[in-house]
């Protein structure tokens, strides 16, 4: 079936550092593919999104590029601020099924001074 | 400022009594979702519904049940807690817009404790 997979954590970064976070796709179609952030206390917001290969979602200083040829979705970020920790989850939708996005497991950032 | 309501942001219950989970969003989404949020297992899907009255079984809707009778409201409920049902509760909207399907708008969070 369909699935995303994530790096695990947690990712433990100084201030201004460069960030990654790896995500991969399973999928059967064509998917669009999404980053959704979760702060401390707070619901999940989307962050960015990209449907179709080789477009490039951008939020907040957050990027990720939809790679069909790996199937790859990785979040980054030139330099990171300690507001940036929070729970980052990669998650895929196919039309058809059933409506429903599938997550990842989830990444968490800890950005220290 | 859109937003999805979630009624209680903790509770405590007992083994085998009945909880309901309710959910209210203000921007008229036909689309309405629950997630269970667990360490290691990401969000899994409960139920959901497309539309008033109208509901579908997600990925792991066993013990729970829901119930859509007005638009901006969704309940979960669990007839008869168990332990393994301690969790956090996510509900969601999203507009049917076919441009906009991926992005769910979440609520805080009810996490509900089973003793």
């Amino acid at each position: 079936g369909d699935s995303v997979t994530q790096m695990e954590g947690p990712v433990t970064l100084s201030e201004e550092a460069f960030l990654t976070i790896n995500c991969t796709y399973t999928a059967t179609g064509y998917p669009s593919l999404f980053w959704y952030v979760q702060y401390p206390g707070e619901g999940l917001q989307l962050l960015l999104k990209a449907t179709k290969a080789d477009d490039k979602g951008s939020n907040k200083g957050f990027e990720a590029t939809y790679r069909k040829e790996t199937t790859s979705f990785h979040l980054e970020k030139g330099s990171v601020q300690v507001s940036d920790s929070a729970v980052y989850f990669c998650a895929l939708y196919l039309t058809g099924t059933a409506s429903k996005l599938t997550f990842g497991t989830g990444t968490r950032l800890q950005v220290t001074l | 400022d859109v937003k999805v309501t979630q009624s209680s942001r903790y509770l405590v219950k007992r083994t085998g009594e009945k909880v309901f989970l309710e959910c209210v969003q203000d921007m008229d989404h036909e689309n309405m979702f629950w997630y269970r949020q667990d360490p290691g297992l990401g969000l899994r899907l409960i139920y959901f519904s497309y539309d008033v009255k109208m509901k579908e079984k997600g990925d792991i809707p066993e013990g729970y049940s829901v119930s859509r009778e007005k638009k901006e409201r969704f309940s979960l409920i669990l007839e008869s807690a168990s332990t393994n049902q301690t969790s956090m509760y996510l509900c969601a909207s999203r507009s049917s817009a076919a441009y906009r399907v991926g992005e769910l708008f979440f609520g805080e969070g009810s996490r509900l404790t089973v003793l």
